[in-house]
């Protein structure tokens, strides 16, 4: 079964500054995607970024980028120029490509605080 | 474009009390899922489907909760009855259909409380 580990409960940044945000996952699988996704308080959950797994180029969207390093099953998002309304609860995920099932399975969340 | 919409936003109930929430996907989404999120966790897929029909129910505790999706459009999601550890945000998320990659987008969820 596929799981995602998110290690960081918390995280803190300045204002301006950069932070990234860790995820590991398992799977057999080799064709998959993988995601980012932002959950404000008011809870709407909201795609920040995705991956393809037989991509080796890290996507980028705007201040959002990833590492990722498929033998190493690791998925880390780098927010720079840190924005008060990057504050929220970041949850990675994954899902299995080329098959009918769209189930995303989560991370436990990483709520990222950002001071002024 | 309108988003996912679902109601209530927020709902109270005792235990042993039946509860269900409704979800209108985003036009011309034919795939639909319910996830149930807890409290300092991430949501866990509950049930997905596609148009009518249900591809994967397999986290679906399906002695106390059913779902429909009649017509294709709008689902109802249902439990009955409620235990303390239904407590939780029910969020649902809609996408085109197919075995390629389809953006989910989700509603802004209904929080159960159960007493």
């Amino acid at each position: 079964a596929q799981t995602v580990t998110q290690s960081q409960p918390e995280m803190s940044v300045q204002e301006a500054e950069t932070v990234t945000l860790s995820c590991t996952y398992d799977t057999s699988e080799s064709d998959y995607y993988l995601f980012w996704y932002k959950q404000p308080p008011s809870r709407q959950m909201i795609l920040v970024i995705r991956q393809e797994a037989y991509k080796q180029q890290n996507a980028t969207e705007n201040r959002f980028s990833v590492n990722f390093q498929k033998a190493a099953k690791s998925f880390s998002l780098k927010i720079s120029d840190s924005q008060l309304g990057d504050a929220a609860m970041y949850f990675c995920a994954y899902r299995r490509a080329g098959s009918n099932t769209g189930k995303l399975i989560f991370g436990q969340g990483t709520t990222l605080q950002v001071k002024p | 474009e309108a988003g996912v919409a679902q109601s209530p936003r927020y709902k109270i109930i005792e235990k042993r009390q039946s509860v269900a929430f409704w979800c209108n996907p985003i036009s011309g989404h034919a795939t639909l899922y319910w996830y149930q999120q807890i409290l300092g966790q991430g949501p866990k897929l509950l049930i997905q489907f596609q148009n009518n029909g249900v591809v994967d129910d397999s986290q679906l505790p399906k002695d106390r909760f059913s779902a429909e999706r009649l017509k294709g459009v709008d689902s109802t999601l249902k439990i009955q009855p409620a235990k303390l550890e239904d407590s939780a945000v029910y969020l649902c998320a809609s996408s085109y259909a197919g075995p390629s990659y389809n953006e989910q987008f989700f509603g802004p969820g209904t929080r159960l409380t159960v007493l």
